[in-house]
């Protein structure tokens, strides 16, 4: 299953509101999720399924989506925030990853 | 807490194995699913491989059956073994683990542990 992310790369500013889409090639139910990715670091995961936030995960941040696209929001960015996002599909194997989505500071 | 470390060498020789472990601490390796990912550097995110303490294992086809993982429970261990290397599988390489819930997304993962191929 191929996943497309848009936009690759960002630039916006602290406090707008951010929104990066993932499309699959073929329907996935609500088997997405989401990970957040800051240079050097390994991914964290941050929704899953597609539309439910983990734990100690910043309400800012939501889901939503089933099917074949699916939609990640900030709703309003913050200094942290500026990082590299990636959807994930669970619905079979090989799990596949979008080619991510690059938020930068404006 | 739980955390994992990958460990094994920073440089392969071309046509060599690569072979990495992942040490779990803080959960038992028999109560989920563990996998490996790797990030060729300034690239997105590849699955690798799959695990489950019973064995049960399954591979990225695009790696051409060229991937063993395998669980040590005695040692709270996995591992990856990736066969006939080239300059493409210089990358950064995770393990993580499945969450418990649903259909397992990844929830927590390693620091990552850079490998290149070169002779």
């Amino acid at each position: 299953i191929q996943l497309t992310q848009s936009p690759s790369s960002l630039s916006a500013s602290v406090g707008d509101r951010v929104t990066i889409t993932c499309r699959a090639s073929q329907d996935i139910n609500s088997y997405l999720a989401w990970y957040q990715q800051t240079p050097g670091k390994a991914p964290k995961l941050l929704i899953y399924p597609a539309s439910t936030s983990l734990s100690g995960v910043p309400s800012r941040f939501s889901g939503s989506g089933s099917g074949t696209d699916f939609t990640l929001t900030i709703s309003s960015l913050q200094p942290e925030d500026f990082a590299t996002y990636y959807c994930q599909q669970l619905s079979s194997y090989p799990r596949t990853f979008g080619q991510g989505t690059k938020v930068e500071i404006k | 807490q739980v955390q994992l470390q990958e460990s094994g060498p920073g440089v392969v020789k071309p046509s060599e194995t690569l072979s990495l472990t992942c040490s779990v601490s803080g959960a038992s390796i028999s109560s989920y699913f563990w996998s490996w990912v790797r990030q060729p550097p300034g690239k997105g995110l590849e699955w690798i491989g799959y695990i489950y303490h019973t064995g049960i294992t399954d591979s990225n086809p695009s790696l051409n059956s060229r991937v063993t993982v395998l669980v040590d429970t005695s040692k709270n261990q996995f591992s990856l073994r990736l066969n006939s290397v080239t300059a493409a599988d210089t990358a950064i390489y995770y393990c993580a683990r499945h969450r418990a819930e649903g259909r397992g997304a990844f929830d927590i993962w390693g620091r990552g542990t850079m490998v290149a191929v070169s002779s």
